[in-house]
């Protein structure tokens, strides 16, 4: 059972693209939250939302609670921006993380 | 600054072998997971302690064990390794269960021959 479906999983683009990763999700949610993995293995928190939009730099997510959807856009990508984009929830006491998707992005 | 700290970052184990990855938040955050990374699978949730003093299993506890010692220190223990614990193990906290925002280590890539 996968709680937290994202796509896609692969994800390659030339520099300068504007990016959408999708996520769905099967569950109640307290928060979604959106994660950044580096090569070499560590995790930071890009976002926590439970509703409407949020926006950091270049990257933008969105939320659509009634149809339990979440996109995480990047605009004008960046080789620096190549990194595994990772999908959570969080319900109850429980997260729930997707595969991730792995993004290169191309000079 | 150092948020979640752990211990080691790599380590190579035989089958039988013990040990005990150490995991250190400096946040005075109250919940403190243990998750394992396996290709093409999410994060797992090991256990986690939703504040000092009581721990719980999550998804995967089978073969490990849990200490959170105090607040700041939540420790993740193999009492006899097998292959199949081959994995990146993170060690996570959060200021108030899962309603808040999680800060994860560094990672510890873990190999059991």
């Amino acid at each position: 059972k996968n709680e937290v479906e994202q796509s896609p999983q692969n994800l390659t683009a030339q520099e300068g693209e504007f990016i959408t990763i999708n996520c769905s999700y099967s569950v109640g949610i307290s928060a979604l939250h959106w994660l950044q993995q580096h090569p070499g293995g560590g995790i930071v928190s890009l976002f926590m939302l439970s509703s409407g939009k949020k926006k950091h730099g270049r990257l933008i997510a969105t939320i659509n609670i009634q149809e339990k959807h979440s996109s995480l856009h990047i605009t004008a990508s960046h080789p620096r921006d190549s990194a595994v984009y990772i999908c959570a929830v969080s319900t109850g006491n429980q997260f729930y993380f997707g595969t991730g998707t792995s993004l290169t992005v191309i000079p | 600054n150092a948020g979640v700290t752990q211990t080691p970052k790599f380590q190579v184990l035989k089958t039988g072998q013990s040990m005990t990855l150490q995991c250190a938040q400096d946040m005075n955050h109250n919940s403190m997971y243990w998750y394992r990374q396996d290709p093409g699978m999410g994060l797992r949730l090991i256990y986690y302690s939703a504040s000092e003093g009581t721990t719980d299993k999550g998804e995967v506890p089978n073969g490990y064990n849990v200490s959170r010692l105090n607040k700041r220190e939540f420790s993740l223990r193999l009492e006899s390794a097998a292959p199949s614990q081959t994995s990146v193990y993170f060690c996570a906290s959060s200021p108030t269960g899962m309603y808040t925002e999680a800060f994860f280590g560094q990672g510890t890539r873990l190999t059991v021959v």
